[in-house]
């Protein structure tokens, strides 16, 4: 079975703190994704990668990066975190066949950060 | 630009009924991929289904079924007999090519005992 983890499931943190969002998969797969879900707009994706220190902006990068130095860890930084970053945050992952849409994702549990 | 419309935000149903879950998409490729996930109370986002825009035919699982109508840009969802356990957020997504899952906003699922 494929293994997203996530590492944190509830994470509290300030305006203006940097937060590291750490998502780890053991399937050796070639593509990372980062989404946001917020209620009534269903997920949208933030950033993916399709190989180790690459990465693609998705539809809504605007004050988010990301780092991937090793294959399996795939890390969703907020530089300085804001209220409207207060979210559930998914992590996926998606083993390369050709064409990254062709791939069927899988899910980490979620971490769902409040900023205050 | 590819859309998915879940026009469903929230089904309540009796248990043991059926429920069809509807799912409409957009996309101007010949190619893409359509999935459903499943998303329990708990977060994680189980994946159910996989299909691709050559493959019409329709699929069947246990109590689960998926419509897939390329004439009709449509991939319904349906649960026979449905049970509490079934409960959960539904997405609807689609893929092309290189372009990654594009979601639906999801149908929340209530069954009722």
């Amino acid at each position: 079975d494929v293994k997203v983890t996530q590492s944190s499931r509830y994470l509290v943190k300030r305006t203006g703190e940097k937060v590291f969002l750490e998502c780890v998969q053991d399937m050796d797969h070639e593509n990372m994704f980062w989404y946001r879900q917020d209620p009534g707009l269903g997920l949208r994706l933030i950033y993916f990668s399709y190989d180790v220190k690459m990465k693609e902006k998705g539809d809504i990068p605007e004050g988010y990066s990301v780092s991937r130095e090793k294959k399996e860890r795939f890390s969703l930084i907020l530089e300085s975190a804001s209220t409207n970053q207060t979210s559930m945050y998914l992590c996926a992952s998606s083993l390369s066949q050709g064409a990254i849409g062709a791939d069927t994702q899988y899910f980490g549990p979620g971490t769902r950060l409040t900023v205050l | 630009a590819q859309k998915v419309t879940q026009a469903q935000t929230e089904i309540s149903v009796v248990e043991k009924e059926d429920v069809t879950l509807d799912c409409v998409y957009e996309t101007r490729d010949t190619t893409y991929y359509l999935f459903w996930y499943k998303q329990p109370p708990s977060g994680e986002l189980v994946f159910l289904i996989r299909r691709n825009s050559f493959d019409e035919q329709n699929e069947i699982s246990g109590r689960y079924s998926w419509n897939f109508q390329k004439s009709t840009s449509s991939f319904n969802f349906t649960i026979t007999a449905s049970q509490v356990v079934d409960s959960a957020v539904y997405f609807c997504a689609l893929a092309s090519g290189n372009t990654p899952l594009v979601f639906g906003k999801g149908t929340r699922l209530s069954v009722i005992a």
